[in-house]
């Protein structure tokens, strides 16, 4: 089957950077998704990464290394409207998505 | 991009009725998908809507209970039949615009709550 594994909880002070990982066990991988969700909203989109690396927007950055079946992202200059849940989610390729169990960060002034 | 709606944005059953779920997308979009989620939880793929075709359910979700209609390639419904009260939950359709592009849309949700 597959799963994805993340924090459940991380705590950051405004204008510092976190890591939130993903360690996924899957078959037919294809790539790995970030969706930000505050509480009481609709998932949105942050990035995806289909090779390995680091792929960068703007504060957001999300690596993969799919030999290690891991992945983070990173979150530079913390606000606080970036306190929100953050899910990993695995696409296989008929382009569904499996969601991790998600980590609920929250920035702190 | 696409902006997609559902209707009813929530909504209050009686066990043993069944409630419709509608989702527009307001562009034709590739994929069509629906999911689950209970508060303070993650989301769960029930299914994808097929244009045309019977829906691809996921593991532990089943047609009967969960019929899904795609007619068109910007509209889809989902049907929770039988309510119990373990079928309150969020429901959230989705959509991926085309095969060059890797995000999906989510609409607003559905909060259902079945006494």
């Amino acid at each position: 089957g597959q799963s994805l594994e993340q924090p459940s909880e991380v705590t950051a002070v405004e204008g510092a950077i976190v890591q939130i990982n993903c360690t996924y066990q899957t078959s037919g991988f294809y790539g790995l998704s970030w969706y930000q969700q505050h509480d009481g909203g609709a998932p949105t989109f942050l990035s995806y990464n289909a090779l390995d690396g680091l792929e960068e927007t703007g504060r957001f950055s999300s690596f993969l290394s799919r030999s290690d079946s891991y992945g983070y992202l990173l979150l530079q200059e913390l606000q606080m409207k970036d306190s929100a849940s953050y899910f990993c989610a695995w696409m296989d390729s008929s382009y569904k998505l499996i969601f991790g169990s998600g980590t609920r960060l929250l920035v702190r002034p | 991009s696409a902006v997609i709606s559902q209707k009813p944005s929530r909504d209050i059953c009686q066990r043993g009725t069944s409630l419709t779920i509608q989702c527009q997308v307001d562009s034709q979009v590739t994929m069509m998908f629906w999911y689950r989620q209970q508060p303070g939880q993650s989301l769960t793929l029930i299914a994808t809507a097929n244009q045309g075709s019977e829906a691809t359910y996921e593991s532990g979700f089943v047609i009967d209970k969960f019929p899904i209609s795609r007619p068109n390639l910007t509209f889809s419904t989902l049907t929770v039949s039988n309510m119990s009260p373990e079928d309150s939950s969020i429901y959230l359709c989705s959509a991926k615009p085309g095969t060059g592009n890797n995000e999906q849309f989510f609409g607003p949700g559905t909060r259902l709550t079945v006494l």
